[in-house]
């Protein structure tokens, strides 16, 4: 069964500063997507970023990029420029291809920015 | 921005109670999800639904478990007699295509949060 991990329960980062938060999976699958997604205190769950696995260039969305290692089955997010209102729980998923939206999500980072 | 939304924000029941929790997804999707996350834990996957009836469904979703589109707009999860368990958070989703095929996002509501007592 495919599992995700984060290893980071919380992380904290300095307004304006880089912060990098970690996920890793494991699959035996190759057709497979995976995503970051934001819950800030509203609870809503906010797509931030997604990553096919077949395409090799690292996603880009603004100030939120990705790592993509898919031979170390690694997806850490790197968020620039930290603002105030990225402190946000963070959640790592993987979605196996031909998969209907069954998103495997990991336990979740607790993001706090600090001005 | 159209948006996912969920009634009620919090729903208190008793045990062995039948709830009916409430998601109207965005207009033009045609595919629906319900997930859980219990108070401290991952976001789980319940089912997805798809032309009036389930394409997927996870362990969790047993029997005590159902889901109807009765109208054109609303989407509802119902669980027929309520466990102490049941007690999470609730998120209805919807997106506009297979998110694998088309890459499709998931639009999540803002949550149920289900108290059992």
């Amino acid at each position: 069964a495919q599992t995700v991990t984060q290893s980071q329960p919380e992380m904290s980062v300095q307004e304006a500063e880089t912060v990098t938060l970690s996920c890793t999976y494991d699959t035996s699958e190759s057709d497979y997507y995976l995503f970051w997604y934001k819950q800030p205190p509203s609870r809503q769950m906010i797509l931030v970023i997604r990553q096919e696995a077949y395409k090799q260039q690292n996603a880009t969305e603004n100030r939120f990029s990705v790592n993509f290692q898919k031979a170390a089955k690694s997806f850490s997010l790197k968020i620039s420029d930290s603002q105030l209102g990225d402190a946000a729980m963070y959640f790592c998923a993987y979605k196996q291809g031909g998969s209907q939206g069954n998103l495997i999500f990991g336990k979740g980072t607790k993001l706090s920015v600090k001005p | 921005e159209p948006e996912v939304t969920q009634t009620p924000s919090h729903q208190v029941t008793q045990m062995g109670q039948e709830v009916i929790l409430r998601c109207v997804p965005i207009s033009n999707h045609l595919y629906f999800y319900w997930y859980r996350q219990i108070l401290g834990q991952k976001v789980e996957f319940l089912v997805s639904f798809y032309n009036n009836e389930i394409s997927e469904k996870s362990e969790i979703f047993d029997d005590q478990f159902s889901v109807e589109r009765p109208d054109g707009s609303n989407f509802t999860l119902k669980i027929r007699s309520t466990k102490l368990e049941d007690s999470a958070m609730y998120f209805c989703a919807s997106s506009e295509a297979v998110v694998s095929l088309y890459n499709s996002p998931l639009h999540f509501g803002n949550g149920t949060r289900l108290t059992v007592t």
